[in-house]
């Protein structure tokens, strides 16, 4: 099981940024998907979820109206929109499974992390 | 939001120490909690969910136990490679919350 993340790097106030992750190893189409970040130094922030169908959907109200989650499940990839990017968004970003298809709303595996910069 | 809060939040311990670790919720999670292990530069893994199910190759040495709003993480004899900061998560409503972080070090 890989989870791999990219689309991470300097981005000024304002400005926006996707992030990507691949995943392999698994049956992607079947595991709820999750987007985690950690700002320097801080602790975990959950950020967003998606359903395996993308029928269900989450955000965490700090980025809510401002990020957009999706995923391609003919790509085995996942996806995070993020739009108006502020500095207190500066963060490494981690993608994370579910820990089991059914959903767990727990995380495992994780992605080795993108960091996000947000300054001008 | 339910807030999660951990103790203490740093931990200085010897090879060999049984430690423990506290979580807790600011209203009943039931047993939806589960607890990470973090090393510097390195993504989080599972150690335990639902509150003490021990996640598949993670060492008998950890344990977790609690439901409602108090739970805690022990390590029965900490190991060399278990100085790391762990988290707690609740997962029984959005949004998903996390503690602040333990950091056991020597």
């Amino acid at each position: 099981v890989q989870l791999v993340e990219s689309g991470g790097g300097l981005v000024k106030p304002g400005g926006s940024l996707r992030l990507s992750c691949a995943a392999s190893g698994f049956t992607f189409t079947t595991y709820t998907m999750n987007w985690v970040r950690q700002a320097p130094g801080k602790g975990l922030e959950w950020v967003s979820s998606i359903s395996s169908t993308s029928t269900y959907i989450y955000y965490a109200g700090s980025v809510k109206g401002r990020f957009t989650i999706s995923r391609d499940n003919a790509k085995n990839s996942l996806y995070l929109q993020m739009n108006s990017l502020r500095g207190e968004d500066t963060a490494v970003y981690y993608c994370a499974r579910d820990g089991t298809a059914i959903p767990s709303n727990w995380f495992d595996p994780w992605g080795q992390g993108t960091l996000v910069t947000v300054s001008s | 939001d339910i807030q999660m809060t951990q103790s203490p939040s740093t931990l200085s311990a010897s090879v060999g120490d049984r430690v423990t670790i506290t979580c807790r919720a600011s209203q009943s999670i039931s047993s939806w909690l589960a607890w990470y292990q973090q090393k510097p530069g390195k993504a989080p893994k599972v150690l335990i969910y639902k509150a003490s199910s021990l996640e598949r190759g993670v060492p008998s040495r950890f344990s977790g136990s609690g439901s409602g709003t108090e739970f805690s993480l022990t390590i029965s004899s900490l190991q060399p490679d278990d100085f790391a900061t762990y988290h707690c998560q609740q997962y029984i409503s959005y949004p998903w919350t996390f503690g602040q972080g333990t950091k056991v070090e020597i």
